[in-house]
């Protein structure tokens, strides 16, 4: 069975701090997906990056950068220069790919970020 | 575009009453979801239509009742719910089912049973 853990459970830091959100995860599968999804107070889970098994480079997106190492399972996320629109849940998930069936999302506790001014 | 709505945003219903929650996207998938999600918690699945059929049901309460009318539409009748049912509920799409592809989540309608 899949798992995803997200050790840490809330992390407060001040803006332009920089942070980063741990997830380990666990999968007996050679050919797996992961995700990372932000979840403001307002509800929506907002998706944020999908990486999948073979591909360990790693990622920037603007201040997101993702550090995938399989050695580790793990797939940490980090924050530059945080900004309080970046208080957030964050949650870290994964997916095997199952051809001809349906596969699931399992997703990790999640991660409670505060950033304050 | 990678917008899914829903609505309403939020409800209070009875627990006699009979409500539904209503899901579209616009993003020609096949496959659309419902979750649900307690305060503090991970989103939990409830149900996945793949190609307007259903194909999991991860052993829901038959007060929740799921309905896809078309490839863009996913409903979820409520009837006799209990107060603990009360939470955030999630629906999410994706071009397929296979886990491959990346699911894209709506806004939630937060429901309050009393």
């Amino acid at each position: 069975a899949q798992k995803v853990t997200q050790a840490q459970t809330e992390i407060s830091v001040v803006e332009k701090e920089d942070v980063t959100l741990d997830c380990v995860y666990e999968t007996r599968d050679t050919t797996y997906y992961l995700f990372w999804y932000k979840q403001p107070p307002s509800g929506e889970l907002v998706f944020l990056i999908r990486r999948n098994s073979f591909d360990e480079q790693n990622e920037i997106s603007g201040r997101y950068s993702w550090n995938f190492q399989k050695s580790t399972s793990s797939f940490n996320f980090t924050i530059t220069a945080s900004q309080v629109v970046d208080s957030a849940v964050y949650f870290c998930a994964l997916t095997e790919s199952l051809a001809g069936a349906n596969s699931k999302l399992t997703f990790g506790k999640g991660i409670t970020l505060s950033v304050r001014p | 575009d990678t917008e899914v709505t829903q609505t309403p945003k939020h409800l209070v219903m009875g627990m006699t009453n009979k409500k539904s929650l209503k899901c579209e996207q616009h993003m020609g998938h096949r496959a659309m979801y419902w979750y649900k999600q307690k305060a503090k918690k991970p989103p939990e699945l409830m149900f996945v239509y793949s190609y307007e059929k259903l194909s999991i049901n991860e052993s829901v309460p038959s007060r929740f009742s799921p309905e896809c009318p078309n490839s863009s539409l996913l409903n979820l009748h409520l009837h006799a719910l209990q107060p603990e049912d009360s939470a955030l509920y999630l629906c999410a799409s994706s071009q397929g089912s296979s886990g491959v592809e990346t699911q894209y989540f709506g806004p939630g309608t937060r429901l309050l049973v009393l």
